[in-house]
């Protein structure tokens, strides 16, 4: 079966560090991947989204950037940190494109507080 | 462009009661649409899906969404509320970018309150 995991699962920065946040899924190849942001009460932004090794697409402008080294690694970066960062940011996976039905399975989250 | 609207942030009900959590979509092609449910501090769980077929659809836990095409609505129901679904509830719509890709697009959430 299919398992998806996120780390660190809380992290407490201070405002202009750097940040990486890593998504790893196993049991399954050439996933979709994908970033949300959570803000309270805004529901769920998408941040990047992936279709496969190096190919990152970006939804909104900001401060933050993705990578993805790996078939089934997705990193969450940034170089400064700004208190705008703060949320509770969500990895998730989907079958590749291509099927009909884009259910997306969601990792654990990590919960940012940039101070 | 594909969006989704859930009216009401909130919604309160007693254990045992009708839950009933709204959600409207705007799409230009026939939707897929999606109910996810997180608990606090954890990612979201599929409850249920649409795609074609069947417009009544069943998921876990005792939920399930009835497609209306007419209305343009998924609303979410379960006929006898329990303190463990207490929750929140996301509803979603497949949308597709110019690229062929598809991606959901997500309401901003239905907070479910159940009081003893």
């Amino acid at each position: 079966s299919q398992t998806i995991h996120q780390w660190p699962a809380t992290l407490v920065q201070p405002v202009g560090s750097p940040l990486s946040l890593e998504c790893t899924v196993e049991g399954t190849s050439n996933p979709n991947l994908y970033w949300y942001r959570q803000a309270a009460g805004r529901g769920l932004q998408l941040l990047f989204y992936s279709v496969g090794i190096g190919q990152i697409s970006s939804e909104v402008p900001q401060n933050l950037s993705a990578s993805r080294p790996q078939d089934r690694q997705f990193i969450l970066s940034s170089k400064k940190l700004l208190l705008s960062d703060s949320g509770f940011y969500l990895c998730a996976w989907s079958s590749p494109s291509g099927r009909a039905i884009n259910e997306q399975f969601f990792g654990p989250g990590t919960r940012l507080t940039v101070l | 462009a594909q969006s989704v609207t859930q009216l009401g942030s909130h919604v309160s009900v007693s254990e045992g009661a009708l839950v009933l959590l709204r959600c409207n979509y705007s799409s230009s092609v026939p939707p897929y649409l999606f109910w996810y449910v997180q608990y606090p501090n954890q990612g979201l769980q599929l409850l249920l899906k649409y795609t074609t077929g069947a417009t009544l659809v069943k998921g876990i836990n005792g939920f399930e969404a009835e497609f209306k095409k007419s209305e343009t609505s998924f609303h979410l129901t379960k006929p006898s509320a329990h303190m463990s679904d207490a929750a929140e509830y996301f509803c979603a719509v497949s949308a597709i970018k110019n690229t062929g890709f598809q991606k959901l697009v997500f309401g901003t959430g239905t907070r479910l309150l159940v009081s003893p």
